[in-house]
């Protein structure tokens, strides 16, 4: 089976541009969350959603972050205008629907690098 | 609020020796799922193991053991026999009973990491 897809696997660009990092959950997974991994701050959850519904975003930095999940098989995280210290691992993830104890999957990760 | 504290960031064992991956946690809930991915060189973020928190039995999985110690808040992970191909990241994680979630998954909170580099 094939698990979380996430695209691009790399992204190099300039500040001021726009990045749009895309996700695709393991199919079946009713959770995806999206999380950001930085050497200062580690693991962050920065979204999620339940049912393609926004929970909780209290974890996106700044209104230049925004998330959709406009089905149930397809998310993007967003960040306009980028910034160099958005330079990050991006991480998805997906959960099956049975609850608080099911393990998050995790896709390979977008590196994402502002210049 | 939640809060997961890896203390050891970084241990460097040679292959054969046992090692032990500190988890302390803290939650204001009585119910709670705790976790440990292992993140290898590639950087992928693999699940290993997951405990709720009325289930202090600990667990087995070939070298790998477990141990939850609600009375201490922890969940320390050890490594027996360990080999090079160990060597990875390590992460406890946490995740809350409490709250709103639309009949889905919580968020989780990790803590820092644990470097663990096996010599040969």
């Amino acid at each position: 089976d094939a698990g979380v897809i996430q695209s691009p696997r790399h992204e190099v660009t300039e500040m001021g541009q726009e990045v749009t990092l895309r996700c695709k959950p393991i199919s079946g997974h009713n959770s995806l969350f999206w999380y950001r991994q930085t050497m200062m701050r580690g693991l962050e959850l920065l979204i999620y959603f339940n049912n393609n519904v926004p929970i909780d975003d209290s974890g996106m930095p700044e209104d230049r972050f925004s998330a959709k999940m406009p089905n149930a098989s397809f998310s993007t995280l967003k960040i306009q205008p980028s910034e160099p210290r958005d330079s990050a691992v991006y991480f998805c993830a997906s959960s099956l629907p049975r609850g608080r104890d099911q393990p998050q999957h995790f896709g390979d990760g977008t590196r994402l690098s502002i210049l | 609020a939640q809060k997961v504290t890896q203390a050891q960031t970084e241990i460097s064992v040679v292959e054969k020796e046992d090692v032990t991956l500190d988890c302390v946690y803290e939650t204001r809930d009585t119910t709670y799922y705790l976790f440990w991915y292992k993140q290898p060189p590639s950087g992928e973020l693999v699940f290993l193991i997951r405990r709720n928190s009325f289930d202090e039995q600990n667990e087995i999985s070939g070298r790998y053991s477990w141990n939850f110690q609600k009375s201490t808040s922890s969940f320390n992970f050890t490594i027996t026999a360990s080999q090079v191909v160990d060597s990875a990241v390590y992460f406890c994680a946490l995740s809350e009973a409490s709250g709103y979630s639309g009949g889905g998954a919580d968020g989780l909170t990790f803590g820092k990491g644990t470097h663990l580099i096996i010599q040969p």
